[in-house]
C-alpha cells in the first residue's frame, strides 16, 4: 500500500536558518504530493503541492520538488521566521485509480523557530 | 459558512458509550473525507463520500465505526461502544470534487477522549 515517511521532530532552529524536512514515499503509479501545515491552535491547511515528476511546488518561501527517481518530496525554506513554527505533514494521493482523493500522511514534523 | 466546521470541538465519553461527530463541509463541495489523528501520529484516512454515497470505506477500523452523509452536505461519524483506543482527533475535509486537482479543506477537528 501507499506510505509516507518523514523525518521525526522536533526540529529547533534559529531565525533566518535554513530548513529542510525530508519526505519519502512508497506508491504505485503516479501520485500527487502535498505538504500541509498546522500552525498552533489552527486547522490543517495546504502549503504546497506537485502533481507530476520534476514539478516544484512553492508557497510562502517554501519549496519542494517532486523527485520520482528518489521517491522524495523534501520541503525547504532558505530563511525561516518565528511565524513558521508549526507541524508540517507530507502527504500523497491519487496513486491508483481509486475513487476519490484520499490522502496518505506522514507522521508530521514539529518545527520550532527561536528568535 | 466560510470553511469546514465540526462539532463538538471536544467530547469526553465513557468506555462503551456511543458518540456522534458532525461535519459541515464547504457549501458546494461534493467530496467529503473523514480522517483521525491519534496522539503523536499522522492522519489516517477513514472514509470518503462523493455526494451521499461512500465509494471508499476502507479506512474504517472496525464495524463499530459508521458514517453517513445526507443532502450532499452534513456528515456524521458514529462510533459505537467506544474503546480507549478510539481516543483521537477526528478531522473532516471537503473538496470541490474527488480528484487530485482539488484541494481538501480541513475542519478544526473533534477531540475525542474515551475514559
Amino acid at each position: 500500500g501507499n506510505s509516507v515517511t518523514q523525518m521525526e521532530g522536533p526540529v529547533t532552529l534559529s531565525e533566518e536558518a535554513f530548513l529542510t524536512i525530508n519526505c519519502t514515499y512508497t506508491a504505485t503509479g503516479y501520485p500527487s504530493l502535498f505538504w500541509y501545515v498546522q500552525y498552533p491552535g489552527e486547522g490543517l491547511q495546504l502549503l504546497l503541492k506537485a502533481t507530476k515528476a520534476d514539478d516544484k511546488g512553492s508557497n510562502k518561501g517554501f519549496e519542494a520538488t517532486y523527485r520520482k527517481e528518489t521517491t522524495s518530496f523534501h520541503l525547504e525554506k532558505g530563511s525561516v521566521q518565528v511565524s513558521d513554527s508549526a507541524v508540517y505533514f507530507c502527504a500523497l494521493s491519487g496513486a491508483r485509480k481509486a475513487a476519490g482523493n484520499k490522502l496518505t500522511f506522514g507522521g508530521g514534523t514539529r518545527v520550532l523557530v527561536k528568535p | 459558512g466560510a470553511g469546514v466546521s465540526q462539532s463538538p470541538s471536544n467530547k469526553v465519553t465513557e468506555k462503551g458509550k456511543d458518540v456522534e461527530l458532525r461535519c459541515d463541509p464547504i457549501s458546494g463541495h461534493t467530496a467529503l473525507y473523514w480522517y483521525r489523528q491519534r496522539l503523536g501520529q499522522g492522519l489516517e484516512f477513514l472514509i470518503y463520500f462523493q455526494g451521499n454515497s461512500a465509494p471508499d470505506k476502507s479506512g474504517l477500523p472496525s464495524d463499530r465505526f459508521s458514517a453517513e452523509r445526507t443532502g450532499e452536505s452534513v456528515s456524521t461519524l458514529t462510533i459505537q461502544r467506544t474503546q480507549q483506543e478510539d481516543s483521537a482527533v477526528y478531522l473532516c475535509a471537503s473538496s470541490f470534487s474527488g480528484t487530485s486537482l482539488n484541494e481538501q479543506f480541513f475542519g478544526p477537528g473533534t477531540r475525542l477522549t474515551v475514559l
